[in-house]
């Protein structure tokens, strides 16, 4: 079982809709992460959070905008998205500050299949 | 960018057999991860490798940090129905939180 909490695990919206996807670890991980995964494609990174400020943002366009409420709560909020925005969303955790500055392993969520319309 | 190279793309293989897979990068990794994502979840860690030439295994699993620091391999010995899936193998250089994903490997299993 993943310790990576999605919801919604399914979600289908209009393209001037206004929906959030949301996220939850409780592992004390200071990093989470932001994925878009297409069928039979790798994820590609979208965002990263470290210590709650956003570190990466992989020039997403802004009709995505994260949110890190706290060190355990990372959204995902959706306006206005096209067609081409259907994706599995996948949330991932990881720790930060090991030895030696190391990242750690990257903690996956099961995803949030989002279908625009 | 970098780029991450994983092969073969896909492998049918018969229940018992062994597989082997890799993964080449164009530049040097610290850190190799090797994931398996099933239809409609989300990628699960298998092995983590953080030396040069170190080799670590997990049950029938096991995975090689290249001594090139640019490739990395996994193998699957005596396959099940249940390792059906994707593999992705994935890259980070230094200690920055970005992981690259390779292109993956989809694993099918016959009885």
């Amino acid at each position: 079982d993943t310790e990576v909490t999605q919801t919604p695990k399914h979600l289908v919206m209009g393209m001037t809709n206004k929906k959030s996807l949301k996220c939850e670890q409780h592992m004390g991980h200071r990093a989470m992460y932001w994925y878009k995964q297409k069928a039979k494609k790798p994820p590609e990174l979208m965002f990263v959070y470290s210590y709650e400020k956003l570190s990466i943002n992989e020039s997403v366009p802004s009709r995505f905008s994260p949110e890190c409420p706290n060190s355990s709560l990372l959204n995902l909020h959706l306006h206005a998205l096209q067609p081409e925005d259907s994706a599995l969303y996948l949330c991932a955790s990881s720790q930060l500050g090991l030895a030696g500055g190391r990242t750690g392993e990257l903690f996956f969520g099961e995803g949030s299949r989002l279908t625009v319309l | 960018g970098q780029q991450l190279n994983q092969s073969p793309q896909s492998m049918f293989i018969q229940e018992g057999e062994d597989v082997s897979m890799n993964c080449t990068s164009s530049s040097i990794f610290n850190t190799w991860l090797w994931y398996k994502q099933e239809p409609g979840e989300g990628p699960v860690l298998l092995i983590a490798l953080y030396k040069a030439g170190e080799l670590t295994s997990n049950g029938r699993l096991t995975a090689q940090f290249g001594i090139t620091r640019k490739d990395s391999f996994l193998n699957i010995s005596a396959s099940i129905p249940s390792d059906v899936g994707i593999y992705f193998c994935a890259g980070r250089s230094g200690t920055a939180s970005k992981l690259t994903f390779g292109t993956g490997t989809r694993l099918q299993v016959t009885l």
